[in-house]
């Protein structure tokens, strides 16, 4: 199995601030990873795939770098509706998937 | 539009089995694979396992396959989710999510979930 962690596992931030979120796999992944955003009593959306690539409709601020073991997921300038639970997610080894634990974003 | 209409509540005693549906509206069933996630309250995501429309072919994660069994009913477009035995540790909100190819680069097979349901609850209790 291809194990995900995420750090940190919670960060506390303000309206404007730039947040970085790491998520590392136990083994190379390529680029086959993709962010997911939750929110409190909703299903998770797909903000980033193929580990850079900006799903249609998510605004510009969200940004996603990495390849092989070490990814990053940035928000440029918080927004108050960014206040959430980001996951990220392996596809290599499709479709058996897996998810890093989740990075609470909070006020 | 495309969307995945999930179940509603179920409340069950341990040892039991419950069944959740997931039925697909707006886009072909059987173009993409439909993936079934769990989520304990204020913990993160599970994967329980996965569906091809396409002849009904599963895999599901090592811990629960000798519990889970989804199945797929092309003619109403609904995929169900079935777990046995079940046990107060199961307590969760239940998803299904469509499994989407997308292209990067120019490169394709680039795999993600992009229509997720709403979930269903499953409370496990005496």
């Amino acid at each position: 199995d291809i194990q995900m962690t995420q750090s940190p596992s919670s960060l506390s931030a303000s309206v404007g601030d730039r947040v970085t979120i790491t998520c590392r796999a136990s083994q190379s992944i390529k680029n086959y990873l993709n962010w997911y955003q939750q929110k409190p009593g909703q299903a998770p959306k797909i903000l980033i795939y193929a580990a850079s690539s900006l799903q249609g409709g998510v605004p510009s601020r969200f940004s996603g770098s990495g390849s092989g073991t070490d990814f990053t997921l940035t928000i440029s300038t918080l927004q108050p509706e960014d206040f959430a639970t980001y996951y990220c997610q392996q596809s290599y080894r499709t479709p058996l998937y897996s998810f890093g634990q989740g990075t609470r974003v909070e006020i | 539009q495309v969307q995945l209409v999930q179940s509603g509540v179920e409340m069950k005693k341990p040892g039991a089995s419950v069944k959740i549906s997931c039925e697909a509206s707006g886009y072909t069933f059987s173009t993409y694979y439909i993936h079934w996630l769990r989520q304990a309250r204020g913990q993160g995501l599970e994967w329980v396992g996965v569906i091809n429309p396409i002849g009904g072919k599963t895999t599901s994660a090592e811990r629960l396959q000798d519990r889970v069994s989804m199945t797929r009913d092309t003619s109403t477009s609904t995929a169900y989710l079935e777990l046995n035995n079940l046990r107060s540790e199961d307590t969760a909100t239940y998803y299904c999510a469509r499994d989407y190819s997308g292209t990067a680069g120019g490169i394709p097979g680039f795999f993600y979930m992009d229509v997720w349901g709403k979930g269903t609850p499953v409370i496990v209790s005496s």
